[in-house]
This record gives C-alpha cells, sequence and structure tokens, in this order.
C-alpha cells in the first residue's frame, strides 16, 4: 500500500515555542492531505484540509493562526503548532489519499508541552 | 459533521459477536471502517461505497444504508487481536472532507 511519513513520532518543547510537523506521501503524490488531532481516549478530530498551492482549508472553531498549515509540494505538508501551550498537547496525525478511496495515515506525531 | 457511533465500549469474550454502528448526519458518497490500536495510526479495514453494498472479509463484515445515512461493522467470532478502537470515516457526498466517527472500543477478553 501506499506509504505516508510523518516526522517526529514525537516531540517535547517547552511552552511559548514553535514546533513543526512534516507529512510527506512517500510514493504518490497527494493533492490534498489531512490533518487530525486525538486527544486520550478521544476520536480523531479533523483540523484542516492541507491543499497543494493553495490555502488550507480550516474547521470550524480551528485557530487559523495557531495552527500554520503549509503544502508546497505534492509530497510534503507540513503543521506548525505556534506558541504552543499545554493544552495543545495532543496526538496529532495526517493522512492522505492516492487517487484510491482509502486514507493512507502517517505513524502520527505526539507532542508534549511542558 | 461527526458521525455518531455506538455503542461507546463493549467487552466480549473470545468467540462472540459485536455490531458496531456509524450514524451520520449527512448524505454520505462513502463510509470507512478503521481499527486504531492504543498509540498506533489507524489501519483500514474496509470501505463501502453509496450503492448500499455489504461486504466483508473473514470474519468482519459490513454494510452501508446510504438512506438511512448509516453503516454497521460486524465482527464474528471474536479473537484477542480484535481489541482496538474501532472508527468508520465518512466522506460526505459534497466536498472532500473526510471525518472520523465518535469511536467504539472493543476489548476481546479470553
Amino acid at each position: 500500500g501506499a506509504v505516508v511519513s510523518q516526522h517526529p513520532s514525537w516531540v517535547i518543547c517547552k511552552s511559548g515555542t514553535s514546533v513543526k510537523i512534516e507529512c510527506r506521501s512517500l510514493d504518490f503524490q497527494a493533492t490534498t492531505m489531512f490533518w487530525y488531532r486525538q486527544f486520550p481516549k478521544q476520536s480523531l478530530m479533523l483540523m484542516a484540509t492541507s491543499n497543494e498551492g493553495s490555502k488550507a482549508t480550516y474547521e470550524q472553531g480551528v485557530e487559523k493562526d495557531k495552527f500554520l498549515i503549509n503544502h508546497a509540494s505534492l509530497t510534503l505538508s507540513t503543521l506548525t503548532v505556534t506558541s504552543a501551550h499545554p493544552e495543545d498537547s495532543s496526538f496529532y496525525i495526517c493522512s492522505a489519499n492516492p487517487g484510491v478511496p482509502e486514507a493512507f495515515f502517517g505513524q502520527g506525531t505526539r507532542l508534549t508541552v511542558v | 459533521q461527526q458521525p455518531v457511533q455506538s455503542p461507546q465500549a463493549v467487552i466480549l469474550r473470545e468467540g462472540e459477536d459485536a455490531v458496531i454502528n456509524c450514524s451520520s448526519s449527512k448524505a454520505l458518497y462513502s463510509v470507512h471502517w478503521y481499527r486504531q490500536k492504543h498509540g498506533e495510526a489507524p489501519v483500514f479495514l474496509m470501505i463501502l461505497l453509496k450503492g448500499g453494498e455489504q461486504k466483508g472479509h473473514d470474519k468482519i463484515s459490513a454494510s452501508f444504508n446510504e438512506k438511512k445515512q448509516q453503516s454497521s461493522l460486524y465482527l464474528t467470532a471474536s479473537q484477542l487481536s480484535y481489541s482496538g478502537t474501532y472508527f468508520c470515516g465518512t466522506e460526505p457526498n459534497t466536498g472532500n472532507q473526510f471525518y472520523f466517527g465518535t469511536g467504539t472500543s472493543l476489548t476481546v477478553i479470553p
């Protein structure tokens, strides 16, 4: 199956700093990628749809200025959590679709803000 | 937008059957089913497209009733490896977003 690589797998950062998470499609091109956030024992909540070459589409309630998304190429989307706070600690995961209905997920990034 | 799943949690003994339901408020193009183990990414199980199809493999099958905007996942003769959280994922008729359901925690015990 298609491979989506997410980096880093985990990160610990200080409150007030920014963290960048990368999502790469390794063997296919993805014009659209999705970013999700998952709190413990909860579902994956769609944060935004990342569109190559254009602005991301954010879900209601997600702060655009706090969660910066850049989809500069057909194989890379990045999510930057700016001025991170402890409440931003969560499991962040991306997905991409290689043209078939099935979605492929990155390994996820566990962010801990201290 | 988020589909609602029921039950929220279920505990089974090995060999027992379970049904997990997924209900959406939007007209759907497709329903996907995933299983997630703790700390890992979701793993794809199957997809059902509108047209009211039913499909399965091995002892896991699913149905999709597009008129009711509902899907059900059937697990028969459950195995210990079936434990995890099951999510439905829905693709509405309009737009290209993909939403996960509220999740169902399934625990299979010996």
